[in-house]
C-alpha cells in the first residue's frame, strides 16, 4: 500500500541553524501538507501546498519557514534559522484532492526536530 | 476560532467497547475524520465521516455525528490490546486543512 516517507526519522540541531525535512509524497497525490506537534500540544497545521505554490498558511509559518517541490517525488519543509520553540515532530502529509471525494490526508511517520 | 475538543484519557478492559467523544465548532466543516496514533509513529488514518452523514460503520469502527450538537464519537467494539494509542478526532476547515483535537489516550486492560 502506497505511504508517505520522511527522512530524517530524527534531526538534531544548534540554534540558529537552518533543517531541511523531507517528505515523498504518494504518487498520484497533488495537494502537499506540513503539520506541526509540539510534545503535549495539539497537532496543528503549517501549510498547504499544490500546484507548485502555497494555498494556505497558518500564523506559525513565518518567513523563516519555506516549502518547495525540487522534483516530481520529493516536497520539503526548510527553517532557516532554527529557534529552541522550533522543537517538535513534524509531519508531512497528501491528499488526491483538496475538497470532496479523495480529500482524505495521508500522514508520514514524522521527523522529530531538536532544537539544542 | 474552530476548535475541537476531546477528553483526554478512556480505560476499557479487553473485550468491551470503547467510545471516544469529540466536540467541534466550525458548522461549515465538511468532513470529520479519526486518527490513530500509536507511540513514536504517525498519525494513521482511521476513518472519515461526511457531514451529511448520521452514522458510518467499518467492520469493529462505529462513527456517530450529531450535527445539531456538532458532536463526534468513534465506538471501537470488541476492543483489543493492539487499540491502545492516542486517538486524534480532526474536522476539515473551509481552506480543505485539519483542525485537532489534543486526542484521547485508550489504555486497554487484560
Amino acid at each position: 500500500e502506497p505511504e508517505v516517507t520522511q527522512t530524517p526519522s530524527h534531526q538534531v540541531t544548534q540554534m540558529g541553524q537552518e533543517v531541511i525535512l523531507r517528505c515523498v509524497p504518494i504518487s498520484n497525490h497533488l495537494y502537499f501538507y506540513w503539520y506541526r506537534q509540539i510534545l503535549g500540544q495539539k497537532v496543528e497545521f503549517l501549510v498547504s501546498f499544490y500546484n507548485n505554490e502555497i494555498s494556505e498558511k497558518s500564523e506559525i509559518f513565518d518567513d523563516q519557514f519555506s516549502v518547495e517541490r525540487p522534483d516530481g517525488s520529493n516536497f520539503t519543509l526548510k527553517i532557516r534559522s532554527t529557534k529552541l520553540e522550533d522543537s517538535a515532530m513534524y509531519f508531512c502529509a497528501s491528499s488526491e484532492a483538496g475538497q470532496g471525494r479523495n480529500n482524505e490526508q495521508f500522514f508520514g511517520p514524522g521527523t522529530r526536530l531538536t532544537v539544542l | 476560532g474552530e476548535d475541537v475538543e476531546q477528553s483526554l484519557f478512556l480505560s476499557v478492559r479487553e473485550g468491551d467497547s470503547s467510545v471516544i467523544n469529540c466536540t467541534y465548532t466550525d458548522s461549515s466543516s465538511t468532513y470529520l475524520y479519526w486518527y490513530k496514533q500509536e507511540p513514536g509513529a504517525g498519525l494513521q488514518l482511521l476513518t472519515y465521516i461526511f457531514s451529511n452523514m448520521d452514522m458510518k460503520q467499518d467492520q469493529r469502527l462505529t462513527v456517530l455525528l450529531n450535527k445539531k450538537d456538532k458532536h463526534l464519537s468513534l465506538r471501537i467494539a470488541d476492543t483489543q490490546t493492539g487499540d491502545s494509542a492516542i486517538y486524534f478526532c480532526a474536522e476539515m476547515d473551509s481552506s480543505y486543512k485539519l483542525i485537532f483535537g489534543s486526542g484521547t489516550r485508550l489504555l486497554v486492560r487484560p
